[in-house]
This record gives C-alpha cells, sequence and structure tokens, in this order.
C-alpha cells in the first residue's frame, strides 16, 4: 500500500550541529521527492526536492540524499539554527500521476540553544 | 500577496452542522487541493481538482463536497460535521506535472482549524 515514513519522531540537536531527518518509502515507482517544512500554525513550506535520477541535491545548507535501493531519503540540515525547529515532512510522486503528493508522518525537530 | 488564501482560519461548531471553508490561489496554477491533517501532524489527501475538474477522491464521506468555480479557487463545504472531522485542513495548489518541467511541488496555504464540538 502507499505508505511514505515513519511513526512521528523526534530529534533534538544543539544548535550549530548538523542535523539527519531520515524518511523510508513504499512505492518503487516513485520519481520525485521533496521535503516540507512546517512550523506551529503555518501551512507546510518546500525546501528541497530531488527526482529519483539523482542520489544527492544541495540547496542553502540543506542536502537531501535518495538512496532508490533501499527507498531511503534524508534531510541533512548543517549548523542548525532555532529557526529550524519545526516538523519535518517527505513526500512522494509519481511523475506520470495524477498530481498526487504522498505525505510520510514527519519528524519534529528541536534545536537546543 | 499571499499566494495561496484559505478562510477561515479558526471554525468552530457543533456536531450535525454545515460548514464551508475557502481557498484561492494567485499562483496560476491549474491544480488544486485539499489535505486533512489530524492531532498526530499526519497529512493526507482528500481531493484534487484540475482546470475545475475532480481528478482525485480519496473514499472521503460523502458528506464532504468540493467546488471548484474556477480554476483559482477551491471551496469545501462540510455537511452534519461530526467529532472526528476536527482536524487541520490545508488547500493548497501546484502548477502540475502537465509538462516535463513541472514538478508536484505543492504550495499551502496556511490551513483552516476545524473543532467540531
Amino acid at each position: 500500500g502507499e505508505s511514505v515514513g515513519l511513526h512521528l519522531p523526534t530529534l533534538s540537536v544543539q544548535e550549530g550541529d548538523n542535523s539527519i531527518i531520515n524518511c523510508a518509502y513504499s512505492n518503487s515507482a516513485s520519481d520525485y521527492f521533496i521535503w516540507y517544512k512546517q512550523e506551529s500554525g503555518k501551512g507546510p513550506q518546500f525546501i528541497i526536492d530531488i527526482r529519483s535520477n539523482m542520489d544527492k541535491r544541495q540547496g542553502q545548507r540543506v542536502t537531501v540524499l535518495l538512496n532508490k535501493t533501499v527507498k531511503h531519503l534524508s534531510l541533512q540540515i548543517a549548523a542548525t539554527q532555532p529557526g529550524d525547529s519545526a516538523v519535518y515532512f517527505c513526500a512522494e510522486n509519481l511523475m506520470d500521476s495524477s498530481y498526487k503528493l504522498i505525505f510520510g508522518s514527519g519528524t519534529r525537530l528541536l534545536v537546543r540553544p | 500577496d499571499t499566494a495561496v488564501s484559505q478562510t477561515p482560519k479558526y471554525l468552530v461548531t457543533q456536531m450535525g452542522n454545515d460548514k464551508s471553508i475557502k481557498c484561492e490561489q494567485n499562483l496560476g496554477h491549474d491544480t488544486m487541493y485539499w489535505y486533512k491533517q489530524d492531532s498526530k501532524k499526519f497529512l493526507k489527501i482528500m481531493f484534487s481538482y484540475n482546470n475545475k475538474e475532480l481528478i482525485i477522491n480519496e473514499t472521503v464521506p460523502n458528506r464532504f463536497s468540493p467546488k471548484s468555480p474556477d480554476k483559482a479557487h477551491l471551496n469545501l463545504h462540510i455537511n452534519s460535521l461530526e467529532l472526528g472531522d476536527s482536524a487541520v485542513y490545508f488547500c493548497a495548489s501546484s502548477q502540475g506535472p502537465s509538462r516535463a518541467e513541472d514538478t508536484g511541488e505543492l504550495f499551502f496555504g496556511e490551513g483552516s482549524r476545524l473543532t467540531v464540538l
């Protein structure tokens, strides 16, 4: 069935450290993946995406890694800041399907000052 | 300028009532969605419209009726509200994977928190 991600865990990191958030997906036909950040009381916001023909993509302070062999995604945040505290979701999409983005259950990131 | 706006932001009502949530996007996108986020933060797609046509209906009870008067608007009407309908409802839009360079990236509104008493 459709299943992305794990039950909502919490990751606590010290400000300035690097954070790694993991996600597992189940649909091997998915070919596009996105990480979203949701701050309290707000809607999810796009962070970074990656297509299945890549295994790494870097943005500003963020890197997404894709391992299609084990159907695993990770989001790495460098020099984590208090403003990074939020719930992070991975999502998968079939580029040839009908516009359906399936979300994982999210990870809460807490940044300790 | 708000890209995806939905109203109301908060809605408290009694069981059995009928209520609506409205959504508008000014991004020129072809596709709009309703997602439901439960108390455990799980986001689940409910409906999707592409150019006013329903393309996704994820086994949502027929008490929920989406309406898209034009491609910039997607409203959600809920009849006979139940306690289990309490959640945050997010509207979103995307250009949709209609061209090779398009992606499935969604742009979300701020959410409408529905509380059914």
